[in-house]
């Protein structure tokens, strides 16, 4: 059974980086597409961005000028970075797989437990 | 983009059945049949209910159901139980490589 488990930081100062790595047990990293998502009581359930199979980054497009997404196939781990973060940014962020059965399917299967990113100085 | 609508709480007696909308436009919900449901129970992770609108994901109950009609998706609940009390959320694509959540929904089992 495949588990996700979200690993980083949980405090960051304001216009830091926030970094992020999702590690992935029980099945491969290469054959589904892998997603960011974060939860905040202001702006609830907000989708980041995803890394899918192919390599191909796709992200929020509020978001794409301070995300970045990759893949460590060697580690089964895939990762977030987040630049100049504000206290707006401060959310419970999780990882989440996308089967990717049909492209890119829009539903998210399995899901970590989620990591509390506070941003404060 | 502006989140999908859900009302705010929705409530019901156990063993009654309750709907929950999820309202969007035609350029998500009208026109993708990407929605997709979720449960969450306090401190958990989302739970994926119903994908691709109206389907089950291995191992959910065929109590828990989804429709979509225009701009608007359902999710009804059959035979509520205690176990059901939690917040929903609704989730569509949205075109572009984007998708939108909604706000959530709390039900509370009476």
């Amino acid at each position: 059974q495949v588990q996700l488990q979200e690993s980083g930081p949980g405090l960051v100062k304001p216009s830091e980086t926030l970094s992020l790595n999702c590690t992935i047990s029980g099945g491969s990293i290469s054959r589904y597409d892998w997603i960011w998502i974060r939860q905040s009581a202001e702006k609830g359930l907000e989708w980041i961005g995803r890394f899918d199979k192919s390599g191909v980054p796709n992200i929020n497009p509020s978001l794409r000028s301070r995300v970045s997404v990759s893949m460590d196939t060697s580690k089964n781990e895939f990762s977030l970075k987040l630049t100049y973060v504000t206290a707006a940014d401060t959310a419970i962020y999780y990882c989440a797989r996308d089967p990717g059965s049909h492209g890119h399917d829009w539903y998210f299967d399995v899901w970590g437990r989620g990591t509390l990113v506070t941003v404060s100085s | 983009q502006s989140a999908l609508t859900q009302p705010a709480s929705v409530s019901g007696s156990p063993g009654q059945s309750i709907t929950i909308s999820c309202t969007g436009t035609s350029s998500n919900i009208g026109f993708y049949n990407l929605v997709s449901w979720y449960q969450q129970h306090p401190g958990k992770a989302p739970k994926l209910m119903i994908y691709e609108a109206t389907k089950w994901p291995s191992g959910v109950s065929n109590r828990f159901s989804g429709s979509k009609s225009g701009n608007t998706a359902s999710l009804t609940i059959s035979g509520l139980q205690a176990e059901d009390e939690a917040h929903y959320y609704c989730s569509s694509y949205a075109g572009g490589g984007t998708m939108l959540f909604g706000g959530g929904t709390k039900v509370t089992v009476l």
